[in-house]
């Protein structure tokens, strides 16, 4: 089966661009979506179709999908962008919605 | 605004049985793909079941095929997860998803319920 994989954690300070990183077998073939999620709450879509964003999401937060690795950069980063964050594809061989195993990101 | 009311979970044994379902308004629900996706404490998004717009097509994860069946009724703007022979790693918080588009490949899950928890007691 498919797998995707993520840092477990991801460290910024505020203000900076913190990347978080999304890596399988030829992601860039595939469409890649991400997911915030804070303590207590459903998750959100921040991303969608590798890149492009939601209404109500802000520019900062933007992705590229290449080769082997799909990106989630958020720049200048708050406090409140302070979560969990999931990559996810469609794998066609399984026919499986995929989904990484997060990243946590910590603003200092 | 788009709406998603999880309801159906709770403590139930091994083994056991539960329906969860989950009730849609705020859009054209025939013209989506729907999914149910968990989370076990601690741990991270599973993706679970998937259901065209139609009905006509299903999609399960490996750990829950043969035991669950999703299915929905667009007259009553509902999908539904039966669950059967409930084990104690199906423990988790169940979350309905909308898909962007009428069939699951093609979909990202734009709105997410608030979630349901189930609880299977060994």
């Amino acid at each position: 089966s498919y797998v995707l994989t993520q840092p477990p954690s991801v460290s910024v300070a505020p203000g900076k661009t913190a990347s978080i990183t999304c890596e399988g077998n030829n992601i860039g073939r595939k469409s890649v979506h991400w997911y915030q999620q804070k303590p207590g709450q459903a998750p959100v879509l921040v991303i969608y179709l590798d890149s492009d964003r939601p209404s109500g999401i802000p520019e900062r937060f933007s992705g590229s999908n290449s080769g082997n690795t799909a990106t989630l950069t958020i720049s200048r980063v708050e406090a409140g962008d302070e979560a969990d964050y999931y990559c996810q594809v469609w794998d066609v061989n399984s026919d499986h919605v995929v989904f990484g195993g997060g990243t946590k990101l910590a603003v200092l | 605004e788009v709406q998603l009311v999880e309801s159906g979970g709770g403590l139930v044994q091994s083994g056991g049985s539960l329906r969860l379902s989950c009730a849609a308004s705020g859009f054209r629900f025939s013209n989506y793909a729907m999914s149910w996706v968990r989370q076990a404490p601690g741990k991270g998004l599973e993706w679970v079941s998937g259901i065209s717009g139609s009905g006509s097509s299903t999609h399960y994860a490996d750990s829950v095929k043969g035991r669950f069946t999703i299915s929905r009724d667009n007259f009553k703007n509902t999908f539904y997860l039966q669950m059967n022979t409930l084990r104690a790693d199906d423990t988790a918080v169940y979350y309905c998803t909308k898909g962007s588009d009428v069939v699951l490949p093609a979909a990202q899950f734009d709105y997410w319920g608030q979630g349901t928890l189930v609880t299977v007691s060994s």
